[in-house]
């Protein structure tokens, strides 16, 4: 069946612009996770949704990120005034539920310029 | 607090010779899960291995094997007979519920 799927691939943006990444994880999978990771380093944490709970949004760096989780699938993430700090890759991941492992899709190198 | 280490940044060994990757990990709790994943070039992330806290068996899957010890809350991982196709970068990580927490990642370089 079909893998994680994020979009775009690639995006470069001027510094203070709005930019939205999307994920569309594995169907029935109940767990996604949003994850950021920088030039060589481990992966960093933001959001996850699990289910029609609240997000955990414990480690979203500052209020100017954001996701939602429509209908219990899709999710975007939005970076509201990027800086250019917010260079990374933003990875996504499913998962068919708590504790369980997890489905990476292939990321979103993000740019900013 | 949970925490894991994966004290060694970046290994090289030739191909063919054993490595072994070392992950340790801190929880108070009795019920966890630890996992490890690999990050080829290509740059996305592949699940290798899942294993609960009451589990201690050595799982083998191929030239991979895992070795859980939870009197020194360890979870290491080997690669036998290495192949240049295993140069990645291996994460450890660990779980309880809807908190994971990863290690830094070791980055193995298998030389031809």
């Amino acid at each position: 069946g079909a893998g994680v799927s994020q979009s775009p691939s690639n995006k470069v943006t001027e510094k203070g612009k709005d930019v939205e990444l999307r994920c569309d994880p594995i169907s029935g999978h109940t767990a996604l996770y949003w994850y950021r990771q920088s030039l060589g380093q481990g992966l960093e944490f933001l959001i996850y949704f699990q289910g029609n709970s609240a997000p955990d949004k414990s480690g979203l760096p500052s209020d100017r990120f954001s996701a939602e989780r429509t209908g219990g699938s899709v999710s975007t993430l939005t970076i509201q005034r990027t800086q250019q700090e917010d260079s990374a890759v933003y990875l996504c991941a499913s998962s068919p539920g708590l504790a369980r492992e997890q489905y990476f899709g292939p990321g979103t190198r993000l740019t900013v310029t | 607090a949970q925490k894991v280490t994966q004290a060694q940044t970046e290994i090289s060994v030739v191909e063919k010779e054993d490595v072994t990757l070392d992950c340790v990990y801190e929880t108070r709790d009795t019920t966890y899960y630890l996992f490890w994943y690999k990050q080829p070039p290509s740059g996305e992330l592949v699940f290798l291995i899942r294993r609960n806290s009451f589990d201690e068996q050595n799982e083998i899957s191929g030239r991979y094997s895992w070795n859980f010890q939870k009197s020194t809350s360890s979870f290491n991982f080997t690669i036998t007979a290495s192949q240049v196709v295993d140069s990645a970068v291996y994460f450890c990580a660990l779980n309880r519920d809807d908190k994971i927490i990863f290690g830094k990642g070791t980055r193995l370089h298998i030389l031809p």
